[in-house]
């Protein structure tokens, strides 16, 4: 069975700070690999990666695949207070046909 | 706010009752799923409809209906269900199914069956 692990499931730190999220997995057959914030309702898609060592960035978040190690990384700089929310790593497998999540990681950003 | 419009956001509802959310996406996304999120907990996928064919139906019981009427629209009908369903429904949409092609949520209806 397909497996996502998070860590930490859950993180403190002041703004300014910056932070990692990891994200490790055991799938057959892995196709891709995505990161979700959810803040109170809708997640929203961050990154898809499917090659390793390839950096994906948008702004202060950035992320990055080790298909050898199998996990994932998501970054984020100089934090604000509207980073706070749930980070999500979802994984899709060739011929599993959904999404695997994990439990998330829930990041508060204190001012 | 998200591309994917879903209604109502929030439902109260007896046992007895029966109901509809509803689900809109105009992105010309030929993908649409059902997800369960309950509280700190990561969402559940229920359906997926491809090509407004059901592809996946992930053992939900039947007090849930999905229907596709076209490629824009994805309902999910309520039919007796029991406390424990209260949660948040999510809708999603992608350009295909999966296959590189990334999920879009709405912001959900929140559930509470009474």
């Amino acid at each position: 069975e397909d497996k996502v692990v998070q860590s930490p499931l859950s993180l403190v730190v002041h703004e300014g700070d910056t932070v990692t999220l990891n994200c490790s997995y055991e799938v057959t057959n892995f196709r891709s690999l995505l990161w979700y914030k959810q803040e109170k309702k809708a997640p929203t898609f961050l990154f898809m990666l499917t090659s390793s060592g390839i950096e994906k960035k948008s702004g202060r978040l950035s992320s990055i695949l080790d298909k050898k190690e199998l996990f994932s990384i998501l970054n984020i700089t100089a934090t604000q207070t509207g980073d706070s929310a749930v980070y999500l790593c979802a994984v899709e497998a060739f011929g599993n046909e959904k999404l695997t999540f994990g439990t998330g990681t829930r990041l508060t950003i204190i001012p | 706010d998200t591309e994917v419009t879903q209604t109502p956001k929030h439902l109260v509802m007896g046992m007895t009752n029966k109901k509809s959310l509803k689900c809109e996406q105009h992105m010309g996304h030929r993908a649409m799923y059902w997800y369960k999120q309950k509280a700190k907990k990561p969402p559940e996928l229920m359906f997926v409809y491809s090509y407004e064919k059901l592809s996946i139906n992930e053992s939900v019981p039947s007090r849930f209906s999905p229907e596709c009427p076209n490629s824009s629209l994805l309902n999910l009908h309520l039919h007796a269900l029991q406390p424990e369903d209260s949660a948040l429904y999510l809708c999603a949409s992608s350009l295909r199914h999966l296959r590189d092609s990334p999920l879009h949520f709405g912001n959900g209806t929140r559930l509470t069956v009474t």
